[in-house]
């Protein structure tokens, strides 16, 4: 089985400052694990994904997140917000190697951006 | 390019109809998911499609939904006697195979009255 848990449920940063959306997973296998973006009225957008190389991985506007097995977690980070993250952030685990190639979502992050 | 779109954006329908939801995937994409997402929540997986067959359908809530992809392309979504329940935003995503990256299509904004 596999879950994902979003521990925050808003996160608010000032322009500038870094930014930090936490994720903590549950996987019986290898997961793949995402994290998507939302903003309001678009569609989900893929950031970066893990899929079993590095553990450091970077995406796309500056973000990058790392796996931790230990810890069971895949914390978002940016090192300097803009205001145009504001939007939701969803952390995203998949278990290909247990047969499932099914997502499952965490309930979202919002990101909050104060100029 | 042309992304993956959904028709309506919008639907309004009253308790007990019946609802189709379209998906127009990227082309040349043979996975295709549908999901639900609820305000405040994450989409909820509902069923999955590789080429024209429904690999996976255990998502769906029960037999009043029903999703076809009869020539591995378009998908319709289809809802039988709504219930007020079933308001939400049903989202499309297709990618190249079942491994790779998901694209999202700006997904159904569903309302039963």
């Amino acid at each position: 089985a596999q879950s994902v848990t979003q521990l925050d449920s808003h996160v608010s940063v000032s322009e500038g400052t870094p930014v930090l959306l936490r994720c903590n997973y549950s996987s019986s296998y290898s997961p793949s694990l995402f994290w998507y973006v939302q903003h309001p009225n678009k569609g989900l957008q893929l950031l970066l994904k893990y899929t079993s190389a590095a553990t450091l991985v970077k995406g796309i506007n500056g973000f990058e997140a790392e796996f931790k097995k230990s810890e069971t977690s895949f914390h978002l980070t940016k090192p300097s917000a803009h205001m145009s993250d504001a939007a939701e952030y969803f952390c995203v685990v998949s278990d290909p190697t247990g047969g499932s190639y099914i997502p499952t979502f965490g309930r979202g992050t919002s990101l909050i951006v104060h100029p | 390019g042309a992304g993956v779109s959904q028709t309506p954006s919008n639907k309004v329908t009253e308790k007990g109809k019946y609802v189709e939801l379209r998906c127009d995937p990227i082309s040349g994409h043979t996975a295709l998911y549908w999901y639900r997402q609820s305000l405040g929540q994450g989409p909820e997986f509902l069923i999955y499609f590789q080429g024209t067959g429904a690999a996976d359908d255990s998502g769906l809530p029960n037999d009043r939904f029903f999703a076809v992809r009869p020539e591995g392309s378009v998908s319709t979504l289809k809802i039988q006697r709504t219930e007020r329940g079933d308001s939400a935003v049903y989202l499309c995503a297709s990618s190249l195979t079942i491994l790779e990256e998901q694209f999202f299509g700006p997904g159904t904004r569903l309302t039963v009255l």
